[in-house]
């Protein structure tokens, strides 16, 4: 059974640090993984996805990368903003249904 | 652009009573999923559906549960006989292709009392 975990549970950084997010699964066979943000009480917004093949994507001021041999992915942010502040969630997809497999996210509060 | 919605975007029920839980997919997305997300806990797959069937399902989606697109634009969950425990905030998301980008939308909570 695919277990995704991610650290830290939470961060707080002044605002203008690059951080790391960091997430990692127990099954690499996975078709692809994809960051979310999520605001309290909100949906889940798409940030970026990185297919199995690949090992980085890149939108803005966001870079993911993926290692799928040792089950790791990285989130980096880098100039950070206090509209940043949120959950970052990590998921993987598996099966032919192309179910999504959660972590508990990092609660990122990014400070003036 | 696109988006998956839902209504209502809360709901409040007593237990026992049935609910109906809708979305209306991204208009050219054929793969179409439910997640639920009890506070303060992950976001866990129901159920994923793709040429009107069920593709997969998890533990959870017991007899309680049933999903249907009614339409060509529709895509509900309904929950039968509600308990405490279904309460949660629910997600709709849909994809284009399989293991492609899944879009959310802004979910419905579901209070039970």
């Amino acid at each position: 059974k695919q277990e995704v975990t991610q650290i830290p549970a939470a961060l707080s950084v002044p605002e203008g640090e690059n951080l790391v997010l960091n997430c990692s699964f127990t099954d690499s066979a996975i078709y692809n993984l994809q960051w979310f943000r999520q605001d309290p009480g909100k949906g889940l917004t798409s940030l970026l996805l990185i297919q199995s093949s690949q090992r980085e994507q890149t939108s803005g001021r966001l870079n993911a990368s993926l290692d799928k041999s040792s089950g790791r992915s990285t989130l980096y942010i880098a100039a950070s903003q206090p509209g940043d502040s949120a959950t970052y969630l990590c998921a993987v997809s598996t099966g032919t249904a192309s179910k999504l497999t959660f972590g508990t996210g990092t609660r990122l509060q990014v400070t003036l | 652009e696109p988006e998956v919605t839902q209504t209502p975007s809360h709901q409040v029920t007593q237990m026992g009573q049935e609910v109906i839980l809708r979305c209306v997919p991204i208009s050219n997305h054929l793969y179409f999923y439910w997640y639920r997300q009890i506070l303060g806990q992950k976001v866990e797959f129901l159920v994923s559906f793709y040429n009107n069937e069920i593709s997969e399902k998890s533990e959870i989606f017991d007899d309680q549960f049933s999903v249907e697109r009614p339409d060509g634009s529709n895509f509900t969950l309904k929950i039968r006989s509600t308990k405490l425990e279904d309460s949660a905030m629910y997600f709709c998301a849909s994809s284009d292709y399989r293991n492609t980008e899944a879009f959310f939308g802004q979910g419905t909570r579901l209070t039970v009392v």
